[in-house]
């Protein structure tokens, strides 16, 4: 049982340069969540997607699209990355919709932009 | 003030000891608490959640909530070097259509 699977796991990139963040789970979760980490900032949640077919803005959402391309996945696109976007990214899903359930998260990946 | 607040620590026990994680939140209608234990360079895990009917023990770990003064509590009872990571607080806010998560409390078992 894989659970969350994230890909890649690292990356660096150039300013400028293009991007996509996959994200698959195994759970027959209905809500998946982009979240990214920073030193002393806690986890901020990019964009989320309460069901198949839906996608809404979180805190964080300027610089960055996502595609809930069906129930399982959920990819994260940077389309012109900037060094403010260094950072670790999560994805995570939960059984529920709403803030209620607890997340599952995946292994992270690591993002430096240059 | 912040939606929720951890002492970032290291809080540092003996091995053995309990280890008392605090976290505060601004918003009173809040339901829904969660605990993740993050390691070093991993991923958040879920250790607990509780909800605003009650605390909550599992094995070594309690969660406790005090709504009136609006922070939530994890204990960890026998510290054991293994538990030494981060740990997360994370509170439902805007009747459950946002969840914040703290910066986290480093916590540092000693053996």
């Amino acid at each position: 049982n894989a659970g969350v699977t994230q890909t890649p796991k690292f990356q660096v990139l150039k300013t400028g340069q293009s991007m996509t963040l996959q994200c698959a789970q195994d759970m027959n979760h209905n809500s998946m969540y982009w979240y990214r980490q920073d030193p002393g900032m806690g986890l901020r949640l990019i964009y989320y997607s309460a069901s198949e077919g839906t996608t809404d803005k979180g805190e964080v959402p300027n610089g960055y699209n996502v595609s809930r391309l069906n129930k399982r996945e959920f990819s994260l696109r940077l389309e012109s990355a900037a060094p403010s976007q260094t950072s670790v990214y999560f994805c995570a899903s939960s059984a529920l919709t709403g803030y209620n359930s607890p997340l599952h998260f995946g292994n992270g990946t690591r993002l430096t932009v240059t | 003030q912040k939606e929720v607040e951890q002492n970032s620590g290291p809080l540092s026990v003996p091995e053995g000891a309990i280890a008392s994680l605090n976290c505060t939140y601004s918003d009173r209608g809040s339901q829904s608490f969660f605990w993740y234990r993050q390691y070093s360079g991993k991923s958040p895990e879920l250790i607990m959640f509780i909800y605003s009917n009650g605390d909550k023990e599992d094995g070594r770990f309690t969660a406790q909530l005090n709504k009136a003064s609006q922070y939530v509590s994890l204990l960890i009872r026998d510290s054991q070097p293994s538990d030494s990571a981060t740990y997360l607080c994370a509170v439902d806010m805007e009747y459950g259509n946002k969840l914040v998560f703290g910066a986290g409390t480093i916590l540092r078992v000693k053996s």
